[in-house]
């Protein structure tokens, strides 16, 4: 079964480095998604992406943050310069269409020392 | 905005007891319902999902859900609960608009006594 893929599982930075976090979404799938999750609270969403644009963000998703897909296979999440609070678990997500499912990848875990 | 509330932070069952999982929403129109479950260190694995049509939803693993426009609830339902399902639990809302967005509720941790 097609699934979404993360790498790597765990990043550990010090704060004001850049990272990026990759995903490989379902491969036929046309919606793309980051969310995060801060330890002990609920997952967030932070940006879509379709047809090469940004179709909505978050507001916490500032100018520190860019999603891009450089390649029509993977999806990346840049932070241009870590927070501390930017520790959290992100996840990628992929859909089909309009009424689909979103398909969740295991995480990246970001820790920001 | 759309919102989600799961008001209970833990439930504790027995192994073979049913379960309820409580899920309130609040959105302006007929809503995209969603329950996921994430084991300890694993992604999101969707168990169900509402769209239209029959309010009572069968998922993975057993589990069922029933839309309740009346009482903006989606709760999770499962007849005889296996200690394999220990796990967090979220209801999540999606957004109107091409992007479909999920909002999540905080989640319920689920532990199932042996």
């Amino acid at each position: 079964e097609p699934e979404v893929t993360q790498t790597p599982s765990h990043q550990v930075t010090q704060m004001g480095q850049e990272v990026i976090l990759r995903c490989v979404p379902i491969s036929n799938h046309l919606y793309f998604y980051w969310y995060r999750q801060i330890l002990g609270q609920k997952v967030e969403f932070l940006v879509s992406f379709y047809n090469n644009e940004i179709s909505e963000k978050s507001e916490i998703f500032d100018d520190q943050f860019s999603v891009e897909r450089p390649d029509g296979s993977n999806f990346t999440l840049k932070i241009r310069s870590t927070k501390l609070e930017d520790s959290a678990m992100y996840f990628c997500a992929s859909r089909y269409e309009s009424r689909d499912t979103q398909y969740f990848g295991p995480g990246t875990r970001l820790t920001v020392l | 905005a759309q919102s989600v509330t799961q008001p209970d932070i833990h439930i504790t069952v027995s192994e073979g007891a049913s379960l309820e999982l409580r899920c309130n929403y609040s959105y302006g129109a007929t809503p995209y319902l969603f329950w996921y479950v994430q084991s300890p260190g694993q992604g999101l694995q969707l168990l169900l999902k509402y769209f239209s049509g029959d309010t009572l939803v069968q998922g993975i693993k057993g589990f069922e859900a029933e839309f309740k426009r009346s009482q903006s609830s989606f709760n999770l339902r499962k007849p005889s609960v296996h200690w394999s399902d220990a796990a967090e639990y979220f209801c999540a809302v999606g957004a109107q608009g091409s992007a479909r967005q999920l909002t999540f509720g905080s989640g319920t941790q689920l532990t199932v006594l042996p």
